[in-house]
Formats: C-alpha cells, sequence, structure tokens
C-alpha cells in the first residue's frame, strides 16, 4: 500500500523568509501524481501545486514550488517570501493513474506551518 | 464558477442515530469523493463516485454509505453513529476520475456524536 510520510508536525518561519516543508512517499509505482494542499482554519483544503511523476522538471506555482526527487521518493515544497496568509497545514499527498482512472488520494499526516510577522 | 458546497457546516447528533450529509459538486465536475479527517486517523478516503456509480471504496464499515444522483449532487450516509464517527467530513469533485485531474473540496461538515 501506497504511504506518505511528513517528518515535520509542525514548522515556523518569518515573514518574507523562505521555508522547506518535507515529504517522502513509498510505492512502486512509476507512474502517479504528487500534490501539496493547504488547509486554513476556514477548513477548506486548497490546491498549492501538483507534479506528475513522468515530468523531470519541478513545478512552480508563484512563490511556491517543489523539489522532486523521483528515486528518492521525496517531494518536498519550498514556499519563498513567506506571507502570513501561507499560515495553514499543509499536506502532501499522492494519488495514481490507474487504468480505471479512480483512484484514492492518500494524505501525509500534514505540517503545521506558523508564520511570524 | 461556484466551487464544492458541504451543507450543514455543523452537525450534533446522538449515538445510535444516523445521519445524511450532502455535496454540490462544481458545474460539469461528474466525480465527487469523500473523506473523513480526524485528529487521530488524519484524512482517510471513504469512497468516490462517477457518473453515480461507486468506483472505489475505502476501509469503512458498511455503515458508512453512499450515492450520487444523476445531477451529480453526491450524498453520505452514517447509520447507528458511534463517538468515534466524530469528524470533519469532506466532499471533493473533479472534472474527470484521473490522477491528473486535481480534486476541489467543500469547507466539510463538522459531525459530532455525543
Amino acid at each position: 500500500a501506497q504511504t506518505v510520510t511528513q517528518s515535520q508536525p509542525e514548522m515556523s518561519v518569518q515573514e518574507a523568509e523562505t521555508v522547506t516543508l518535507s515529504c517522502t512517499y513509498d510505492t512502486s509505482e512509476s507512474d502517479y501524481y504528487l500534490f501539496w494542499y493547504k488547509q486554513p482554519p476556514s477548513r477548506q483544503m486548497i490546491l498549492v501545486i501538483r507534479q506528475e511523476a513522468y515530468k523531470q522538471q519541478n513545478a512552480t506555482e508563484n512563490r511556491f514550488s517543489v523539489n522532486f526527487q523521483k528515486a528518492a521518493k521525496s517531494f518536498s515544497l519550498k514556499i519563498s517570501d513567506s506571507q502570513l496568509g501561507d499560515a495553514a497545514m499543509y499536506f502532501c499527498a499522492y494519488r495514481r493513474t490507474t487504468q480505471g482512472g479512480s483512484e484514492k488520494l492518500v494524505f501525509g499526516k500534514g505540517t503545521k506551518l506558523t508564520v511570524n510577522p | 464558477k461556484a466551487g464544492v458546497t458541504q451543507t450543514p457546516r455543523y452537525l450534533i447528533k446522538t449515538r445510535g442515530q444516523q445521519v445524511t450529509l450532502s455535496c454540490s459538486p462544481i458545474s460539469g465536475h461528474r466525480s465527487v469523493s469523500w473523506y473523513q479527517q480526524t485528529p487521530g486517523q488524519g484524512l482517510q478516503f471513504l469512497f468516490e463516485y462517477f457518473s453515480e456509480t461507486q468506483r472505489n471504496k475505502g476501509n469503512f464499515p458498511g455503515r458508512f454509505s453512499g450515492r450520487q444522483f444523476s445531477n451529480s449532487r453526491s450524498e453520505m450516509n452514517v447509520s447507528t453513529l458511534e463517538l468515534g464517527d466524530s469528524a470533519l467530513y469532506l466532499c471533493a469533485s473533479s472534472a474527470r476520475n484521473r490522477g491528473n485531474s486535481p480534486l476541489h473540496f467543500g469547507n466539510g461538515t463538522r459531525l459530532t456524536v455525543t
């Protein structure tokens, strides 16, 4: 079974600084997708960034970028120029691809990010 | 475009009762999935529906059931509630049930069982 591990239960960063959240996963599949979701106190899970395993280039979305190391099964999230609104729980998630097309998201336990003014 | 809408936002029930939660997906989305979020177990997959058919089911007892209507709206039902069913229940929709189709989540329904 696929598993996702986030080894940092909590992280903090100063406003305008850069922080990196770690994620590792375990799978025997070669084709899959990885996601980072953000969950602020409003409870809504918001997609931050996604990465296709077959793409070597790391995904970027404005201030958010990933470091995808397929061989190491590592998928870290870097937040640059941190803002107060970035404070939230961050979840790393894995989803594999099948011919049937229906697969669940497997989530890590999350990392609580605090942004200090 | 309106997002995923879940109703109600909060619910308090007593052990032994049953409950029905509702989810309206983003217009045009045909895949709806449900997740349970608790502090201890984290986010766990319940089930997924696509075009009114259950395509995948998580490891939950038969007390948890769901369905999807022709307009893609979905409901999940929990019968004979237990204290351990207290959780945030999240619904997510996507345009297709493919791995690269991102899930869009609602604000969830907070269920408290007393």
